[in-house]
Parts: C-alpha cells; structure tokens; sequence
C-alpha cells in the first residue's frame, strides 16, 4: 500500500508569493492533517481535514488556508508570504477514526518551503 | 488543554548504553500517547503507541515506554543503543479531535 505523498519535496519562494502544497493520503485513509515544522519549535498543528470538512484548526494566521477534496487528498496554501514560514509542511493521514485500534498518523516525508 | 514537553533537546549516549528519553504530558481526559521518530529529510514514523490497557508499551527496533498516570509521564526507553538510533524523536498526546500535540523533539546522537 502506497504511503502518503506529499508534493512538492522542495521549493523557494520569495516574500508576497503565495504556494500551494499538496497531500495523497493512503488509500482508505478520509482524515487528512497538516504540520508546520521548524527547528526549536517542533511540530505545530496547522488543521485537520476529514470527509471534505475542516474539523479542526490551529493557531494560525488566515494566510494559512486548506481544503481536501472528495478522493481525500488535500492542499494547504499559504498567501503573502514571510520569511517565517520557511518550514517542513508534514502531511499525515490517519483512518477514518482514530479511536480503537490505531489513533495513529502516517506521516509524508513533507514539503520544505524556503522563503527569501 | 493537552501538552507535551520532552525534557532535553539533545540527549548523547554511547553505543550500547541505555537510552531514556523523557515526555510528560498535560491531558484534560485520559490521553492517547505515541512516541514518533523522525530521520533527517524524512516524516515521522511511529515507534509505539498507548491507547488503553497495559501500562508498559513495547514498539519497534527495541523500544519501550511507560504510561505512569500518577507522574502524568510517558517516558521512551532503550536497553541498548545502536548507531543506527541517532534521530529525532517526538512525544505526542492526542486527546479529543484526532488533534495531536507533539513536543518540541529531542535530538539523540549515539557515540561510537
């Protein structure tokens, strides 16, 4: 089974731009969450998409957008961007509940965004 | 409000020596906890996990983990370290949601 796949694995922007980045979850999996890694600051939750809906959000500014579509895969976008949101953007996909007998993420190798 | 702090960024241990790598945890309900590695320019995979049931989780390549409630802890441990242990390993709590909260990591490097 393939796991979940994250696109683009690097990329460079520059201040004002804005970027789309896009998540495959694993097949069957309909709960898609995205992360924003920087060093010191660990992992932050960006939100979390299930079924199409947005059910859960961090404390993120509104420059920080996402959607998922109807075969689960999702996007997240960032718009005017800073310096401050060079990261590793993490996907992870988990099963349709996470109660019972796994409540556990599968993680992409992510998208590394650098911004000039 | 869920937490997690992982106590050291960096923690060094030789080759073959125990590892112990320390999480404590603030739940408002009885939490889900996992511990995560991660290899450099890879997402997390997960080491092990505890839901319900036994307090003392085993995962894979070796590791193992206690749930202790009354220390609200769930501290990662090793035997033996090998070379091949040297990454970043993150603790993190999920409690209502299927949101997770993560520490901020903890770096190990194994000396030869």
């Amino acid at each position: 089974k393939a796991g979940v796949t994250q696109t683009p694995r690097y990329l460079i922007k520059t201040r004002g731009q804005q970027v789309t980045l896009s998540c495959s979850p694993i097949s069957g999996h309909r709960s898609v969450s995205w992360y924003q890694q920087t060093p010191g600051q660990g992992l932050q939750f960006l939100f979390e998409y299930f079924s199409e809906t947005q059910r859960n959000k961090g404390n993120f500014p509104g420059r920080f957008s996402g959607r998922q579509f109807s075969n689960s895969r999702s996007e997240m976008n960032v718009s005017t961007l800073e310096l401050g949101d060079s990261a590793l953007y993490l996907c992870a996909s988990s099963l349709e509940e996470p109660w019972g007998d796994t409540g556990e993420l599968f993680f992409g190798e992510g998208s590394r965004l650098t911004v000039l | 409000a869920q937490s997690v702090t992982q106590l050291g960024s960096h923690v060094s241990v030789s080759e073959g020596a125990l590892v112990l790598l320390r999480c404590n945890y603030s739940s408002s309900v009885p939490p889900y906890l996992f511990w995560y590695v991660q290899y450099p320019n890879q997402g997390l995979q997960l080491l092990l996990k505890y839901t319900t049931g036994a307090t003392l989780v085993k995962g894979i390549n070796g590791f193992e983990a206690e749930f202790k409630k009354s220390e609200t802890s769930f501290h990662l441990t090793k035997p033996s370290a090998h070379m091949s242990d040297a990454a970043e390993y993150f603790c993190a709590v999920m409690a209502t949601g299927n949101q997770f909260y993560f520490g901020t990591g903890t770096s190990l490097t194994v000396i030869p």
